[in-house]
């Protein structure tokens, strides 16, 4: 099935770096989202986004709908070692139409 | 947010047994949910959508006959893995969208293992 392209794969990062992954994708999507996924734990959903250019935080999170809606990105500011994880994006073309995942970003976080 | 039970959580089976996996919206109805399944250090893939009242859509590749899908109310969807291989072993996540809201709820995941 069809994926978005997700980078980087992996980050190895000390506690109170700033992170940032993107998402890139080859069609347009109205929808761009973020998720995390903890080892064995289904997705949680970080943030939304619903319109071209629009940027949103929640708390240390922020992340931007691309001007072209080809892609996204996500930033962790101040990371802590809760933040281990896998980030994934996630492009949706409509309102209820299925996701399309990215790839994954692997983060690690040492004290 | 909005709540998505998943049971049982992890299953052990035999390679040729069926194994049936429910997905429950706990606090909310859902016409449609959907199921992913995840091999280790891969992404999620959408296998099925499913429908409240209708048949299931399939992924391409996805054999229909196989993995059996039954939506009969608005907080149920069941995935039944029929006939059940070790190639089938794999975690599977199902997710629901709140009728009026667009936002899927996923559920804790079913880690599958067939000996």
């Amino acid at each position: 099935g069809q994926q978005l392209n997700q980078s980087p794969q992996s980050m190895f990062i000390q506690e109170g770096e700033d992170v940032s992954m993107n998402c890139t994708s080859s069609s347009i999507f109205n929808t761009w989202l973020w998720y995390k996924q903890d080892p064995g734990e289904g997705p949680v959903l970080l943030i939304a986004l619903y319109k071209a250019g629009e940027l949103t935080s929640n708390g240390r999170l922020t992340a931007q709908f691309g001007i072209t809606r080809k892609d996204s990105f996500l930033n962790i500011s101040a990371s802590i070692p809760s933040d281990v994880g896998i980030y994934f994006c996630a492009g949706q073309p409509g309102v209820t139409d299925k996701l399309i995942f990215g790839t994954g970003t692997r983060l690690q976080v040492f004290p | 947010g909005a709540v998505v039970s998943q049971h049982p959580s992890r299953v052990i089976c035999k390679s040729g047994t069926s194994v049936k996996i429910e997905c429950r919206s706990l606090d909310f109805q859902a016409t449609t949910m959907f199921w992913y399944r995840q091999f280790p250090k891969q992404s999620l893939m959408l296998m099925a959508t499913s429908n409240e009242g209708s048949k299931a859509t399939y992924e391409q590749g996805v054999e229909k006959d196989k993995f059996l899908i039954n939506h009969a109310s608005l907080t149920l969807s069941t995935l039944t893995v029929t006939s059940a291989h070790p190639e089938d072993s794999s975690f599977y996540i199902c997710s629901a969208i709140a009728t009026g809201i667009d936002i899927q709820y996923f559920g804790a995941g079913t880690r599958l293992s067939v000996l």
